[in-house]
């Protein structure tokens, strides 16, 4: 089964609310990344936190990771019709080898004017 | 733009035709990667390479043939296809250094999408 999870699967939301997606993973982790997709093309990093942190911060963005859990969240504030996109997190674990990404399945994110 | 280009964006082959990807990334990274990525499924690594060699064939069938000529530039060569294999197909590209795992950041060209009729 695959290594990240992301909860929920699409997310519906107006302009200006903020938006939230979880991340769940299996195995322990050197660090966990977010992506962003938009329809049709390729994957575009957002934001790496690593297994000794707790939260980051990067504009609009808030990513927390909680290792004892396994999990990962990612905050988008005041959204905008421009963030509709698929999310998808990925986990570089501790075991695998060269330039493994781990990724979900990812979160559709629709933000409707 | 990300530095990494795809060529073609977009690609329609019958079950015997043999046709090719290409990736090339224009930022100096050792290591380049193909991935699969089919609908509502997450994304599927193929194929690792870091320094030219490759590193990582996550038991992807033989009708997918990889090539890495140089750093900058991974090929995909397809033959006898089937229908399932149509899909989104993803490069990437990363810093690695030699005798160290490559666990940094990814940076993706925008895909072809391939249909196999």
């Amino acid at each position: 089964s695959q290594q990240g999870e992301e909860d929920p699967q699409a997310l519906s939301i107006q302009e200006g609310e903020n938006a939230t997606m979880n991340c769940s993973y299996k195995t322990s982790i050197n660090n966990l990344q977010w992506y962003r997709q938009n329809s049709g093309r390729g994957l575009v990093h957002l934001i790496l936190i690593r297994s000794n942190e707790r939260e980051k911060h990067s504009g609009r963005l808030r990513v927390t990771l909680d290792t004892s859990k396994k999990s990962s969240s990612l905050l988008i504030t005041a959204s905008r019709a421009a963030d509709t996109a698929s999310y998808f997190c990925a986990t570089d674990a501790l075991t695998d080898s060269w330039g493994k990404l781990q990724f979900g399945a990812g979160t559709q994110v629709v933000v409707t004017p | 733009e990300t530095g990494v280009t795809q060529t073609p964006r977009h690609l329609v082959m019958g079950m015997t035709n043999k046709k090719s990807l290409k990736c090339e990334q224009h930022l100096g990274h050792n290591a380049m990667y193909w991935y699969k990525q089919s609908a509502k499924k997450p994304l599927e690594l193929m194929f690792v390479y870091n320094f030219k060699e490759q590193t990582e064939n996550n038991s992807v069938p033989s009708r997918f043939s990889p090539e890495c000529p140089n750093s900058s530039h991974l090929f995909l060569h397809l033959h006898t296809l089937q229908p399932e294999d149509s899909a989104l197909y993803l490069c990437a590209s990363s810093q690695g250094r030699r005798g160290v795992p490559a666990k940094n950041i990814q940076y993706f060209g925008a895909g072809t999408r391939l249909s196999v009729l």
